[in-house]
């Protein structure tokens, strides 16, 4: 079945340092993927989404670029903030089973130091 | 917009006691997720319902778990009889029209089962 892999956590940064979370997949045809992020005490919440080969998803200083040839999705931003300390998480959906059929991986804790 | 709403947001209790958990979806989404969410297995669907029927809960674990949505701003998890291996942070989420596989979570609830 489909599957996301993450980096194993926590990714410890000081601020203003350039970030990488890597994520990759196993999955039939064209899935659409996601990077959604979960602050310390809250749920979950959509960062960035991309739907097809080569789109770059964005948000908040965050971008991901979906890459069909090496099935990956790294999550970037060029300058992390103590603000960003949160769990990151990955996931995929096929097109036809829809978003009910999310897949997520087990999610990277980044902390960020002043 | 009051978003997505749990209760409790933490439960202790023994091992063989029924416990139930709550969810107040957004107002207006048709769609209602309850996941769970452990160090082990990360975050897992386990039912999803649509204008409150249940579509899919082939990933509830036994059935000792149930889940009712009796109107459209109001469901229930439950565990009976609960087991220390059920501990773990249950979080419901909804979607609605527009962008369906942006859900939004609630805050989860901590269930220790001792």
């Amino acid at each position: 079945g489909d599957s996301v892999t993450q980096m194993e956590g926590p990714v410890t940064l000081s601020e203003e340092a350039f970030l990488t979370i890597n994520c990759t997949y196993t999955a039939t045809g064209y899935p659409s993927l996601f990077w959604y992020v979960q602050y310390p005490g809250e749920g979950l919440q959509l960062l960035l989404k991309a739907t097809k080969a080569d789109d770059k998803g964005s948000n908040k200083g965050f971008e991901a670029t979906y890459r069909k040839e090496t099935t990956s999705f790294h999550l970037e931003k060029g300058s992390v903030q103590v603000s960003d300390s949160a769990v990151y998480f990955c996931a995929l959906t096929q097109p036809g089973t829809g978003f009910q059929k999310l897949v997520f991986g087990t999610g990277t804790r980044l902390l960020v130091s002043p | 917009d009051a978003g997505v709403i749990q209760s409790p947001r933490h439960e202790v209790t023994e091992m063989g006691q029924e416990v139930t958990l709550r969810c107040k979806p957004i107002s207006g989404h048709d769609y209602l997720f309850w996941y769970r969410q452990t160090m082990m297995r990360g975050l897992e669907l386990l039912i999803y319902f649509n204008n409150n029927v249940p579509i899919d809960d082939s990933g509830m674990p036994e059935d000792r778990f149930s889940a009712k949505m009796p109107n459209a701003s109001f469901s229930t998890l439950k565990i009976q009889p609960s087991e220390p291996r059920d501990s773990a942070v249950y979080f419901c989420a909804s979607s609605g029209p527009g962008l369906r596989e942006k859900l939004f979570f609630g805050s989860g609830t901590q269930l220790s089962v001792l």
